[in-house]
């Protein structure tokens, strides 16, 4: 069965740090892997798509990285900011827009 | 300037009515979608379309039907609508249909209660 675990649910960290969110997958087959943030009653932004040739890619202070051997990838968020408070959503494609599957996302919540 | 566009932003009604969401985009892309996200957060397609003709069309109850008069607008009418439809509906759209590594454009969600 195709699914997308992202961990931990919820994290709370302050302005200024750093943090990491995981995201395990048993999609087959694999097309690509794409990060998404969500704020809260607003649709996903998307961050970054990745195909399997890649392994990290990088938008301003997001950087995701992708073990396809493993069937991890992770989101890496550096210098935290207020506004990365949101929801963070991995989703792997399994070949075309029909077959995303889609994780329960990360809520990350940044205090000052 | 909204990529794509739905509205209402919020709909509360009686079990058994029909409602209809609308949505718009002005990005130019050919496909369309319809996704349902449930109170666990996933987020799950319902239907797509390309160039206003049906490609995708998943399991979902033919009270759901989708409308799109053109390739800039996919209108989804729900008719007697049951408890078990309350979530968040976001339409979304893409360049292409056959090939998903490009972006996909959601709006802004359409949040459905029925009581």
């Amino acid at each position: 069965k195709n699914q997308v675990e992202q961990s931990p649910q919820s994290l709370i960290i302050l302005e200024g740090k750093n943090c990491t969110l995981q995201c395990n997958y048993t999609v087959s087959p694999f097309s690509n892997l794409r990060w998404y943030k969500q704020d809260t009653g607003r649709g996903p932004v998307s961050l970054t798509i990745m195909t399997f040739s890649e392994n990290t890619k990088s938008n301003g202070r997001y950087t995701a990285t992708l073990d396809a051997d493993t069937k991890q990838s992770s989101l890496h968020i550096t210098a935290s900011q207020l506004s990365d408070s949101a929801s963070y959503i991995c989703v792997v494609s399994a070949g075309g827009y029909n077959k995303l599957i889609f994780g329960a996302g990360t809520r990350l919540a940044v205090h000052p | 300037d909204t990529a794509v566009s739905q509205t209402p932003k919020y709909l509360v009604t009686q079990m058994g009515n029909d409602k209809s969401i609308k949505c718009e985009q002005n990005l130019g892309h050919d496909t369309m979608y319809w996704y349902k996200q449930d109170s666990k957060k996933f987020l799950k397609i319902m239907f797509s379309y390309n160039n206003k003709e049906l490609i995708i069309n998943e399991t979902v109850p033919n009270r759901f039907s989708p409308k799109s008069p053109d390739k800039a607008h996919l209108n989804l009418h729900i008719n007697s609508l049951e408890l078990g439809d309350s979530a968040v509906y976001f339409c979304a759209s893409s360049s292409t249909s056959v090939f998903d590594t490009g972006e996909l454009f959601f709006g802004e969600g359409s949040r459905l209660t029925v009581l």
